[in-house]
């Protein structure tokens, strides 16, 4: 079975950090590009950050120097590393896998159920 | 970044009626354009992707049209099972930004 399964969320305070794993079964992140995608409460979807299958790694202005994606292809899992977590990045943190189509359409196809992390004093 | 105008934001509905939501890219995205489905709690779904193909599973009465910079994403029939929010999504270049939804409702 695809599955994509996500954990490491919680209550955070402000300037802390928290890293995210995205576990992956049925499909590999190393064959595939991986995106996070995160939804503040009552809000709409917000696209945080994708790795390539070569590596190459691309961030939303919102994060870019203080989160971090990775992947362990041993391990077949995804990360985001969250540094100086503000009010603004609590959020449930989705990861998904970026299908490719012919003539160069992509699109989320498979997604996790998603992690909540919370960031309060 | 490519700016996504999704419209309406709402929407009332009722079970066998027609509707249409529209999403408008601030500039050419080649018909890099899908559409996604999310009920309360859950996760978003791919419905369609480039601009009018449908994901495998989905009911054929969901469709997606293409004309220049607007798009079009319309449920015939509409079941009870389709009142959720419904997302666009460009990915014709990075950041690959989401319009701000359409929350679907029973009237």
């Amino acid at each position: 079975e695809v599955q994509l399964v996500e954990s490491g969320g919680g209550l955070i305070q402000p300037g802390g950090s928290l890293r995210l794993s995205c576990a992956a079964s049925g499909v590999s992140v190393s064959e595939n590009y991986m995106t996070w995608v995160r939804q503040a409460p009552g809000k709409g979807l917000e696209w945080v950050s994708v790795i390539y299958t070569s590596g190459s790694t691309y961030y939303s202005d919102s994060v870019k120097g203080r989160f971090t994606i990775s992947r362990d292809d041993s391990k077949n899992m995804l990360y985001l590393q969250m540094n100086s977590l503000r009010a603004d990045d609590t959020a449930v943190y989705y990861c998904a896998r970026d299908q490719f189509y012919s003539r160069g359409a992509e699109a989320l196809d498979i997604w996790g159920q998603g992690t909540m992390v919370t960031v309060s004093s | 970044d490519i700016q996504m105008t999704q419209s309406p934001s709402s929407l009332s509905a009722s079970v066998g009626d027609r509707i249409t939501i529209t999403c408008r890219a601030s500039q050419h995205i080649n018909n890099y354009l899908n559409w996604y489905q999310q009920k309360p709690g859950k996760a978003p779904q791919l419905l369609i992707y480039a601009a009018s193909n449908l994901q495998s599973g989905v009911p054929s009465r969901f469709s997606g049209t293409a004309f220049g910079t607007d798009f079009t994403l319309t449920i015939n029939n509409l079941q009870p099972e389709d009142f959720a929010a419904y997302y666009c999504q460009h990915n014709y270049s990075t950041p690959p930004t989401f319009g701000q939804g359409t929350k679907v409702e029973i009237k």
